[in-house]
């Protein structure tokens, strides 16, 4: 597709549940992220890729969050026992390349997320 | 830690005027600064991208500044129009912070006809 993709689009869980959602990238992007936004709030980062290596899951707010992306390009963003504080928007982005300070086609490419409700 | 911080929350304008957003960040050491657009249920649009060595960058009737020792952006819509209407973040990358953006929470503009 033109752009990156992420379904699903809202999810309603009850407490405990767990869920997985999911990101297709822009076709040959290397780079893919993950990031947490809470309403009202600018996103907060959660976890980076560089084609199927986790180089970054610094961001991750607990055990209870998992991702993967196990062949270099659909990415799956795993909340197991969710709890209520997990409501927030999850958005994924990607960009072609990570680069150094010079790099000049590190723009990111944003999803439009899935909402996720905890009840 | 970075702290991005962005000035104003909200913006209500009239069609046709000229504004500025502000945004300031704690730790100089950057790599770059973006500028997001995002609209209600949708994902960000980055809009312009600003290298530590530069000094602004434009497109269309958007120009970006970026003054990194100082710690400050700002993004200048001018002519707005109604379709301008949206939030606006600012995100910069950190030479100690990997791979991660640090965004602010936002300036909410209305461009009103």
């Amino acid at each position: 597709g033109a752009g990156v993709s992420q379904s699903p689009r809202y999810k309603v869980a009850k407490r405990g549940q767990d869920v997985a959602l999911r990101c297709d990238p822009i076709s040959g992007h290397v780079s893919l992220f993950w990031y947490q936004q809470a309403l009202g709030q600018g996103p907060e980062f959660l976890t980076y890729f560089q084609n199927e290596a986790q180089l970054d899951k610094s961001g991750l707010p607990s055990d209870r969050f998992f991702a993967e992306r196990p062949e270099g390009s659909v990415s799956t963003l795993k909340i197991q026992r969710t709890q209520q504080e997990d409501s927030a928007v999850y958005l994924c982005a990607s960009s072609l390349v990570l680069g150094g300070p010079m790099a000049t086609n590190e723009k990111l490419f944003f999803g439009s997320g899935t909402q996720l409700s905890v009840l | 830690k970075q702290e991005v911080t962005q000035i104003p929350a909200a913006l209500s304008v009239p069609e046709g005027e000229n504004l500025v957003l502000n945004c300031s960040f704690t730790d100089s050491a950057i790599y770059n600064l973006q500028w997001f657009r995002q609209d209600p249920g949708k994902g960000l649009t980055s809009l312009l991208l600003i290298q530590s060595s530069q000094r602004e960058q434009t497109s269309g009737r958007l120009n970006a500044s970026l003054d990194k020792s100082s710690g400050r952006s700002t993004l200048y819509i001018a002519a707005s129009q109604p379709g301008d209407s949206a939030t606006y973040l600012c995100a910069v990358r950190g030479e100690t912070s990997g791979s991660r953006l640090t965004f602010g929470e936002g300036t909410q503009l209305t461009v009103n006809p």
